[in-house]
């Protein structure tokens, strides 16, 4: 069965920094294309980011909202997704979803962790 | 960058009744790059349909997804009170990476 456990949200101020973490499991999680989504409250969803796999030169792509500030990583020793979020801002606050890309969808979806940028 | 939009923003129906479900891209787009989910409050969204008019392992035969160029609809034949929630289509493979609809909302009376 495919697992994905999002963490690390929380309360943080404007222009500080927030470390989310996805746990994976069940499928091979090196060979995943994995995505970054959020939903603020009251909104669709809008996608962060995406990093591909170690073969595929582990190259990320951001929107535009949020590159230059947040980075995504991957550790696939421990099977586990980053997401580095700096210089944050009150329209950065939203539930963050990490989800794993099948071709052109998303197919497995963490139940998201909410992240709150206020002072 | 292509934009999304979806019809109506809410839709009111019956159990058992038909639902139609709209989504526009702003250019011609490639079928296989169209997926639509399903989000209910406090769950993980869940794709529903992938290329355009493919039902994702699990879905009901209820759901079925059509179209082609820039306009696309979700189809659910009958609807069952679990089919309350939110539904976005998704456009992949353009700048941006991935794009979302606004969603349209389902509600069972």
């Amino acid at each position: 069965e495919v697992k994905l456990v999002d963490s690390g949200g929380g309360l943080a101020k404007p222009g500080g920094s927030l470390r989310l973490s996805c746990a994976a499991s069940g499928f091979i999680f090196s060979d995943a294309w994995m995505n970054w989504v959020r939903q603020a409250p009251g909104k669709g969803l809008e996608w962060v980011g995406r990093i591909k796999s170690n073969t595929d030169g582990e190259t990320t792509d951001y929107a535009a909202p949020v590159k230059g500030r947040f980075i995504i990583s991957r550790d696939d020793s421990k099977n586990t997704l980053f997401l580095q979020m700096n210089g944050l801002k009150s329209e950065d606050s939203a539930v963050y979803y990490c989800t794993t890309q099948s071709r052109y969808h998303l197919k497995y979806w963490g139940l998201g962790t909410l992240v709150t940028v206020s002072s | 960058e292509i934009v999304l939009t979806q019809s109506p923003g809410t839709l009111s129906l019956s159990p058992g009744e038909r639902a139609t479900l709209s989504c526009r891209a702003s250019q011609s787009v490639s079928s296989s790059y169209l997926a639509w989910y399903q989000h209910k409050a406090g769950q993980a969204p869940r794709v529903l349909i992938y290329d355009a008019s493919n039902r994702a392992t699990g879905v009901p035969d209820r759901f079925s997804g059509s179209g082609s160029g820039t306009d696309f609809t979700l189809t659910i034949s009958r609807l069952e009170p679990e089919d309350s929630a939110v539904y976005s289509c998704q456009l992949c493979g353009y700048s941006p990476v991935f794009t979302f609809g606004p969603g349209t909302k389902v509600d069972i009376k």
